[in-house]
């Protein structure tokens, strides 16, 4: 069975830092791209960011570039985002996802975790 | 607002059919990158409902199934049930944009009545 189990979520201030961390099983992690996506309050999913397989191709959406770092061990099976700068509309429920497909345009998220909560606060 | 456009919410009653659009432009969906749909019951993660514009993983039932057109794509739900009350998003691929090539709907809340 595919696991994935996200930990890290808290409550933090404003300019703080966060780093949650996935720890996946039950498939062979190196061999797949994987994602961060979140659900803020009253919001839609949104993926912040997501990396391939070796971990030299990464995307982030505009909203957390230059604050936040994706990363993984694959040596570990684990995915990681590191959370600078936080806001309070970073305050969010965060997943960690596996991504499956052919190509970037088949590309989508077929597992995922049941989520790390964010809360930016002051 | 979101680069796929759903309709905040929807609504049928037990046992009637409902579908759900998913609008996009030339950058994705029209551009012939996949649609995908996931269903988010409250309090859970999100769930792999559709994938590829029309297939179902394993454990889906045939209730659900999606369809592609232009710039468009649409989820069907036959038969509503009370269990089916949740939030739906659709997903594709936009080779546009500077962040994230992934992008979502807004989400669509299917009540049953």
């Amino acid at each position: 069975d595919v696991r994935l189990l996200e930990s890290g979520g808290d409550l933090a201030q404003p300019g703080g830092s966060l780093r949650l961390s996935c720890a996946v099983s039950g498939f062979t992690f190196r061999n797949f791209a994987m994602a961060w996506v979140r659900r803020a309050p009253g919001k839609g999913l949104e993926c912040v960011s997501s990396l391939n397989g070796p971990g030299d191709m990464i995307y982030y959406a505009d909203s957390v570039k230059g604050r936040f770092i994706i990363s993984r061990d694959n040596s570990k099976s684990t995915l990681y985002l590191r959370m600078d700068s936080l806001r309070v509309e970073d305050s969010a429920m965060y997943y960690c996802a596996k991504l499956r497909g052919e190509t970037y345009p088949t590309y989508h998220f077929d597992s995922w975790g049941p989520g790390t909560l964010v809360s930016v606060s002051s | 607002h979101s680069v796929l456009a759903q309709p905040p919410s929807v609504s049928g009653a037990p046992g009637q059919r409902i579908t759900i659009s998913c609008t996009g432009s030339s950058s994705n969906i029209g551009a012939g990158s996949d649609v995908h749909w996931y269903q988010q019951v409250p309090q859970t993660a999100p769930k792999l409902l559709i994938y590829g514009n029309n297939n179902r993983p394993s454990g889906v039932p045939e209730r659900f199934s999606g369809s592609k057109s232009g710039t468009s794509a649409s989820l069907a739900i036959t038969g509503l049930q009370p269990a089916d009350e949740a939030d739906y998003y659709c997903q594709s691929f936009d080779n546009a944009l500077s962040g994230s090539p992934w992008v979502f709907g807004g989400g669509t809340k299917l009540t049953v009545l």
